[in-house]
């Protein structure tokens, strides 16, 4: 079964600060990667998709990295905004399925 | 994302109940999807849809249905409501294509009783 694991589960950071997520996944054959950011209360909302081929890819202060052999993937938040209190939601396509594979998420929490 | 709204945005019911989630989308995607979300676990789909004519199942379709009235509408239905039903559910939609974006609803937070 496809998985995908996201840690931490949650952190609590200062506003100015930067932090890096984790996502872990056994998705394979692999498609692709996505980071979804998800404010409490809305829908989620895609930041950075990454293919196979691509190990680096910045969204404003969002910053995701992939490591196809390794099957890892990060998202660094650079200079920390209380906007940025959300929960991360790493999501991994297979090449042969539609479907979505979804980690539980990492919440975030800004403080000033 | 106002291009998906979903209605209603919360809804309590009592166990036994049918109720229906509706779903539009202005985006003008053949694909949408319903997922539902519980606390510590990624979102699940539920069904999906490729075009008006086309319906499948997700993961955890026991217990719920589905109708695609038009390309810009799709329903879920939960034919007798339970309480581990409770959760946040999730339209969304995409173009063609195997790299597309899931654009997502703002949710509907249903409670059964």
């Amino acid at each position: 079964k496809n998985q995908v694991e996201q840690s931490p589960q949650s952190l609590i950071i200062l506003e100015g600060k930067n932090c890096t997520l984790q996502c872990n996944y056994t998705v394979s054959p692999f498609s692709n990667l996505r980071w979804y950011k998800q404010d409490t209360g809305r829908g989620p909302v895609s930041l950075t998709i990454m293919t196979f081929s691509e190990n680096t890819k910045s969204n404003g202060r969002y910053t995701a990295t992939l490591d196809a052999d390794t099957k890892q993937s990060s998202l660094h938040i650079t200079a920390s905004q209380l906007s940025d209190s959300a929960s991360y939601i790493c999501v991994v396509s297979a090449d042969n399925d539609y479907k979505l594979s979804f980690g539980a998420g990492t919440t975030v929490t800004v403080r000033a | 994302d106002a291009d998906v709204t979903q209605t209603p945005r919360n809804r309590i019911t009592k166990t036994g109940k049918r109720i229906m989630l509706e779903c539009s989308q202005t985006k003008g995607h053949d694909r949408m999807y319903w997922y539902r979300q519980d606390p510590g676990l990624g979102l699940r789909l539920i069904y999906y849809s490729f075009d008006v004519k086309d319906i499948n199942k997700g993961e955890i379709s026991d217990g719920y249905s589905v109708s695609r009235q038009a390309q810009a509408k799709f329903s879920l239905s939960l034919e007798s409501a339970i309480p581990n039903q409770t959760a946040l559910y999730f339209c969304a939609t995409s173009d063609w294509g195997r790299a597309e974006t899931q654009y997502f609803g703002p949710g509907t937070r249903l409670l059964v009783l």
